[in-house]
């Protein structure tokens, strides 16, 4: 089957403009995760999913960044006003059951911010 | 929550086994640590999973001591396309939630 889908691939744009990303994970993953990875840094996790439901949003680097999951399918990262510094590669992941951690990751969306 | 700790880089010549240690110093309970791999402009990829003691797959072996502070990632005979970054990662639940804790990631360069 498919895995995890992300889209766009790259997404350009100006400071100050709202970024949505999406992901779509593997059919039957109830968990999905959200992580940002700078330019030869690790991964960063931002927020984690079981369901639509997000238990934990301390992650999330900003107010600026948002995130919604519609019943178990696609879930949207939203990153309102952004800045340069939130330019990074942005990987979504799912998992068959939450708290697991065989993770099947996206190939990512690379956000840059001019 | 767990913080996890791996050497930067390595190097390694084909054939070679190569060992990378991750530092898991304040894994809990529950946790189960994963190894990851990725090459660039990819996402990562599940490696191998371990609890405890030792598990073996097609691709690698993972050791874990009795006290779980930390665990050795282990590639048989390396190959060139073995270049990639590997990562660590212990989950972290805390009070109903769940913060998986990547370590910086070890970049392994094989040579031919």
């Amino acid at each position: 089957g498919a895995g995890v889908s992300q889209s766009p691939s790259n997404k350009v744009t100006e400071k100050g403009k709202d970024v949505e990303l999406r992901c779509d994970p593997i059919s039957g993953h109830t968990a999905l995760y959200w992580y940002r990875q700078r330019l030869g840094q690790g991964l960063e996790f931002l927020i984690y999913f079981q369901g639509n439901s997000a238990p934990d949003k301390s992650g999330l680097p900003s107010d600026r960044f948002s995130a919604e999951r519609t019943g178990e399918s696609v879930s949207t990262l939203t990153i309102q006003r952004t800045q340069q510094e939130d330019s990074a590669v942005y990987l979504c992941a799912s998992s068959l059951a939450p708290l697991d951690n065989e993770q099947f990751f996206g190939p990512g969306t690379r956000l840059t911010v001019l | 929550l767990a913080k996890t700790t791996q050497p930067i880089s390595m190097d390694s010549y084909e054939g070679q086994e190569v060992n990378i240690t991750c530092s898991h110093n304040n894994i809990a309970t529950n946790d189960y640590i994963t190894w990851y791999q990725q090459f660039p402009s990819q996402g990562p990829r599940f490696i191998i999973q371990g609890y405890k003691t030792k598990v073996t797959n097609e691709v690698a072996s993972l050791f874990i001591p009795a006290d779980r502070k930390s665990s050795t990632l282990s590639l048989p005979r390396v190959s060139l396309s073995d270049t990639a970054v590997y990562y660590c990662l212990v989950g972290s639940a805390s009070g109903g939630s769940y913060i998986p804790t990547f370590g910086r990631g070890t970049s392994l360069i094989v040579h031919p």
